[in-house]
């Protein structure tokens, strides 16, 4: 089993549309989880950074759930410029440094 | 400010050729990465850099071999190159103070064949 997975998509929507990724991990020891956002042939860049109490930036939300160990990202009203690949990351303290990149979730917003 | 630089940005090597990937960052980080990434697989840890003066292997270090020359700049290197090795190879940096504050900065990456 995958440290870190994801649902690759891709997911398909109209402008406008909410969508909703998840990702689960299977390490206790995680202590930090991020969203970062991968266009086509770039580098991955931090979208936010995931806290327990939930957090909100524009039409980004995102949630971690420690019990079930799965973080999620919500994107209100879609734009076509969110057209990404959307990677799931979670930090371990194993005594040692340990970053997990999920394999990510592919999204299209179509106009 | 041109955050995380590397070079080359493609390089097409045969079978048992070497090279250096090279990786600098002018953001006075501490921490400094190297990932691949390969289709349908999430960036996996090739080797990194706590600070300058270490290095640590990460999940998949066979066949490389590392230099954190100084804080700024931190070399990947093949030996002596497999097809396997063929991917896409991504520097990053980042401060480090906790891990809960450990903002990733990438460079924009290196592609690499090997036939």
């Amino acid at each position: 089993r995958k440290e870190v997975e994801q649902d690759p998509g891709p997911f398909n929507v109209p402008e406008g549309a909410t969508v909703a990724f998840n990702c689960t991990y299977s390490n206790s020891a995680s202590q930090s989880f991020f969203w970062y956002r991968q266009d086509c042939r770039k580098e991955p860049k931090l979208l936010m950074s995931v806290y327990s109490s939930g957090n909100e930036d524009g039409r980004f939300t995102a949630q971690l759930n420690r019990a079930s160990q799965y973080i999620s990202l919500l994107i209100r009203d879609s734009k076509l410029s969110d057209s990404a690949t959307y990677l799931c990351v979670v930090n371990l303290d194993t005594g040692g440094f340990k970053t997990i990149f999920g394999a990510g979730t592919r999204l299209f917003v179509k106009a | 400010n041109a955050g995380v630089t590397q070079t080359p940005k493609f390089q097409v090597l045969k079978t048992g050729q070497s090279m250096t990937l090279q990786c600098a960052q002018d953001m006075n980080h501490n921490s400094m990465y190297w990932y691949r990434q390969d289709p349908g697989m999430g960036l996996r840890l090739i080797y990194y850099s706590a600070s300058e003066g270490t290095t640590d292997k990460g999940e998949v270090p066979n066949g490389y071999n590392v230099s954190r020359l100084n804080k700024r700049e931190f070399s990947l290197r093949l030996e002596s190159a497999a097809p396997s090795q063929t991917s896409v190879y991504f520097c990053a940096s980042s401060e480090l103070r906790t891990y809960i504050n450990n903002e990733q900065f990438f460079g924009p990456g290196t592609r690499l064949t090997v036939l």
